[in-house]
Parts: C-alpha cells; sequence; structure tokens
C-alpha cells in the first residue's frame, strides 16, 4: 500500500507570485485534506476534498484553493503569495466509507515566500 | 470554537523514564482523537486514534486515553528511548460532516541516552 506523496519538498517563492502543491493520496482513499504548519504551530486545516467536491473549509482566505482529480490526488493553490505564507504545507487523506476515518499524512511541502 | 492545548510544551528526560504528555480540547462533542508523531521538518506520523466511545488505545510501548466529559487526552510513554525523541501532537476530530482536525502546539520531547 502507497503511502500519501507530495511534491515538491521544497520550494521558493517572491512576494505575490502564485504557487501549486501536489498530492497523492494513499491507495484506496477518497478523501484528501490540506493543513498549513507555521514554524513552532500545529497544523491549522485549509480546506478538504471529497470524490473531487470541496466538502469543508477552514479560516483561509480565497487565494488558497484546490482540486481533487478523479483518481483522488489533489492540488493546492495559492495566489498572491505573501510572507506568512510561508510554512510547512501538509496533506492528509482518508477513506470516508471506513468508520474511523484514520488521516494519514504525507511528508509536507516546505514553502517559503521572500 | 474548538481549540486544543497541549502541556507540556517541552519535556527532557532520561532513557527508561515512563511520561505522560497532556491535551485538553474545549467542546467535548469531538468524533475522535488522534496522536500524531512529528520529527523535525518532516511530516505526522499517526500513533493512535481513539473514537468518541471508546476510553483507551494501546500501541506498544505506548498507551493513550480519553475522557471526553473533562476533555482530556493523556499518551502515556513506558521506558522511554531516544528514538522517541521528536513533536507529539494531538488532534481532535469535530463533529461535523468533514474530517476537519483542530490540533494544539505539541509536546517538544527529548529522551536522553
Amino acid at each position: 500500500e502507497t503511502g500519501v506523496t507530495q511534491s515538491p519538498t521544497h520550494l521558493i517563492k517572491t512576494r505575490g507570485q502564485q504557487v501549486t502543491l501536489r498530492c497523492s493520496s494513499q491507495s484506496g482513499h477518497n478523501t484528501v485534506s490540506w493543513y498549513q504548519q507555521a514554524l513552532g504551530q500545529g497544523p491549522q486545516f485549509i480546506f478538504q476534498y471529497y470524490r473531487e467536491e470541496e466538502n469543508g473549509r477552514g479560516n483561509f482566505p480565497p487565494r488558497f484553493s484546490g482540486l481533487q482529480f478523479p483518481n483522488y490526488s489533489s492540488e493546492l493553490n495559492v495566489n498572491a503569495l505573501e510572507l506568512d505564507d510561508s510554512a510547512l504545507y501538509l496533506c492528509a487523506s482518508s477513506a470516508s466509507e471506513r468508520v474511523y476515518n484514520e488521516q494519514f499524512f504525507g511528508p509536507g511541502t516546505r514553502l517559503t515566500v521572500l | 470554537k474548538q481549540e486544543v492545548t497541549q502541556i507540556p510544551a517541552a519535556l527532557s528526560v532520561p532513557e527508561g523514564e515512563n511520561l505522560v504528555l497532556n491535551c485538553s480540547f474545549t467542546d467535548s462533542a469531538i468524533y475522535n482523537l488522534q496522536w500524531f508523531r512529528q520529527d523535525p521538518g518532516k511530516g505526522l506520523t499517526s500513533l493512535l486514534l481513539i473514537q468518541s466511545s471508546q476510553r483507551e488505545q494501546t500501541s506498544g510501548r505506548l498507551n493513550a486515553s480519553l475522557d471526553k466529559s473533562s476533555g482530556r487526552s493523556t499518551l502515556y510513554i513506558a521506558a522511554s528511548q531516544p528514538g522517541d525523541s521528536a513533536t507529539y501532537l494531538c488532534a481532535a476530530r469535530e463533529n461535523t460532516g468533514f474530517q476537519k482536525l483542530v490540533f494544539g502546539t505539541g509536546t517538544r520531547l527529548l529522551v536522553s541516552p
């Protein structure tokens, strides 16, 4: 069973640019969630996708958007990057039909905005 | 609004010691509670998940308990080892239609040989 993978590992952008982060969910999982983790903090929920539809969103502005594809992989897009967007971005997948809905996380993408 | 707090923020112990990490949450209407381990700069590794109807879960040297009425969970690590050094995060899943986890800020554990 392949785990959750994310790409790229690291990324450096400048303020105002746009970025796309990618996530491949674990085999058999149909739900993907994205989290932002600032240095020294716990992860913060950005949004969740289930069967290609956004079905939940945290307190993040609309410049954070996403997609989920038929194979359940996902993208996180951030427009008009700000310095405070520098963080570790984590993707988690789970199987909604299973009782426990345990979430499994990928290794993350470290985004630095200069 | 659910808030999760972890105490202590950091902990340093000698190898072999048993230890307890604490997690508290403000809204007892949770779906489940999950404990994670995070190594520096890395992703999260799921350690234990406790459903809201359960009182505890065990895996090897780890034991997690859940008391919904008091809004508390504890992670017990027996016979700590240097390889246990990491940040431990607890996360409460809200009882909503989607699987939002609310995380604490973590306990940074250092186990010295």
